[in-house]
């Protein structure tokens, strides 16, 4: 089963560009998750937002989650060619972690 | 830390063969470890739910007789892929979660090919 629902499916933006994607949840969290996929690598833990937070950032990433809405985004602010993966957001509403459909991001220079 | 090491990265079977995957923590101890089948421009779907000493929770529609989970010790996982088919091909990621809680790490994922 999937929590999540990523959107766009697939985003192509200039390198310096900001990219923003949006995922959407179906039941109660303690904290959200933003991870990145290489193609045909494993996951990278990108950052995590607990359900009593509204923003985070780290370095050019900003996530945003709203809670009334069941709503995240994540933005990553000058693009580079090297931003170029697949984006999920994940939740676990048990123990395991779910995931959404993803966005896939491109980049080009 | 937390490294999770996943073995082997890639493997080409024939059909109606079994593959073993690993799933190991290297610096942690995992007491439950998770298994997930991605088909490609897909997101992760979780087959199973596996605690040490345990027998795994599949979920619906995976077949626990096709994919044997072992959680022998709380450093090791192994997923075998048994009686093989072309449509089993994919790539199999594992990921265990810490004993203190703190996280979840994933492995670098096996990509199957069953010709």
């Amino acid at each position: 089963s999937q929590q999540g629902e990523e959107d766009p499916q697939a985003l192509s933006i200039q390198e310096g560009e900001n990219a923003t994607m949006n995922c959407s949840y179906k039941t109660s969290i303690n904290n959200l998750q933003w991870y990145r996929q290489n193609s045909g690598r494993g996951l990278v833990h990108l950052i995590l937002i607990r359900s009593n937070e509204r923003e985070k950032h780290s370095g050019r990433l900003r996530v945003t989650l709203d809670t009334s809405k069941k709503s995240s985004s994540l933005l990553i602010t000058a693009s580079r060619a090297a931003d170029t993966a697949s984006y999920f957001c994940a939740t676990h509403p048990q123990t395991a972690l779910i995931f959404g459909k993803g966005t896939t991001l491109s980049v080009s220079s | 830390g937390a490294v999770v090491s996943q073995h082997p990265s890639w493997v080409i079977c024939k059909s109606g063969t079994s593959v073993k995957i690993e799933c190991r923590s290297l610096d942690f101890q995992a007491t439950t470890m998770f298994w997930y089948r991605q088909f490609p421009k897909q997101s992760l779907m979780l087959m199973a739910t596996s605690n040490e000493g345990s027998k795994a929770t599949y979920e619906q529609g995976v077949e626990k007789d096709k994919f044997l989970i072992n959680h022998a010790s709380l450093t090791l996982s192994t997923l075998t892929v048994t009686s093989a088919h072309p449509e089993d091909s994919s790539f199999y990621i594992c990921s265990a979660s810490r004993r203190d809680g703190y996280g979840y790490t994933f492995g670098s994922g096996t990509r199957l090919t069953v010709v």
